[in-house]
């Protein structure tokens, strides 16, 4: 079983709409959430950052976790053509160095 | 405040050579991460630098070796390169254990 795992998308919304990404994970050992946004051909930039379980929101971006079900979402209000991106959940921990493991993305396309 | 910094941003090579990857860290960071993210695919660990030491390393082999200056600027180094080597290498910074700040990346192509 893969340590973090991400529907790929494709996933196409119409411009207005409510997006919904999400990812489960199986080590209940990991402390923190993050999700990365990726342009195409850019590196990641950090959406979001989150240690405890519930919701944390930021403008138009949710990030919610629930740590007894291993399972994180990001949600997005009035989708723009500009969120049309990679979105990457990782997971992170506190070892003798910062331990993050990735998701492999879900592409997004939000339509004018 | 620059963000973190990466040079080359591509880079064809063949195969069997070697290559040498640069990053600046974000101002006031003192720890640099190397990632590879191949098309399609989340970003994996490679290794990661504090204090000029490799603190860890991912399950990649010896081809792929770093080192961090004292000024916490890191390069990568890849030899013997194969065509699977050809992906993005992104550079990250943090401070310590915070948060990972991501470069631009440098895309390799080895042909």
């Amino acid at each position: 079983q893969k340590e973090v795992e991400q529907d790929p998308g494709p996933l196409s919304v119409p411009e207005g709409a409510i997006v919904s990404l999400n990812c489960t994970y199986s080590n209940s050992a990991f402390q923190y959430f993050m999700w990365y946004r990726q342009y195409s051909r850019k590196g990641p930039e950090l959406l979001m950052y989150t240690y405890s379980s519930g919701n944390k929101e930021d403008g138009r971006f949710t990030a919610q976790v629930d740590k007894s079900s291993k399972y994180i979402s990001l949600f997005i209000r009035d989708s723009q053509p500009s969120d049309s991106a990679t979105y990457l959940c990782a997971i992170g921990m506190k070892t003798s160095y910062d331990k993050v493991i990735f998701g492999p993305g879900t592409s997004l396309s939000v339509i004018p | 405040d620059a963000g973190v910094t990466q040079s080359p941003t591509h880079l064809i090579k063949t195969r069997g050579q070697q290559v040498t990857l640069r990053c600046s860290p974000k101002s006031g960071h003192d720890t640099v991460s190397w990632y590879q993210q191949a098309l399609g695919q989340g970003p994996q660990f490679i290794f990661q630098y504090y204090e000029e030491e490799e603190r860890q390393r991912g399950n990649f082999p010896d081809r792929f070796s770093g080192h961090q200056f004292p000024n916490y600027s890191s390069e990568l180094n890849v030899n013997a390169l194969l065509l699977g080597d050809s992906a993005l290498y992104l550079c990250a910074s943090s401070l310590q254990s915070q948060t990972q700040y991501f470069g631009p990346g440098t895309r390799l192509l080895v042909l």
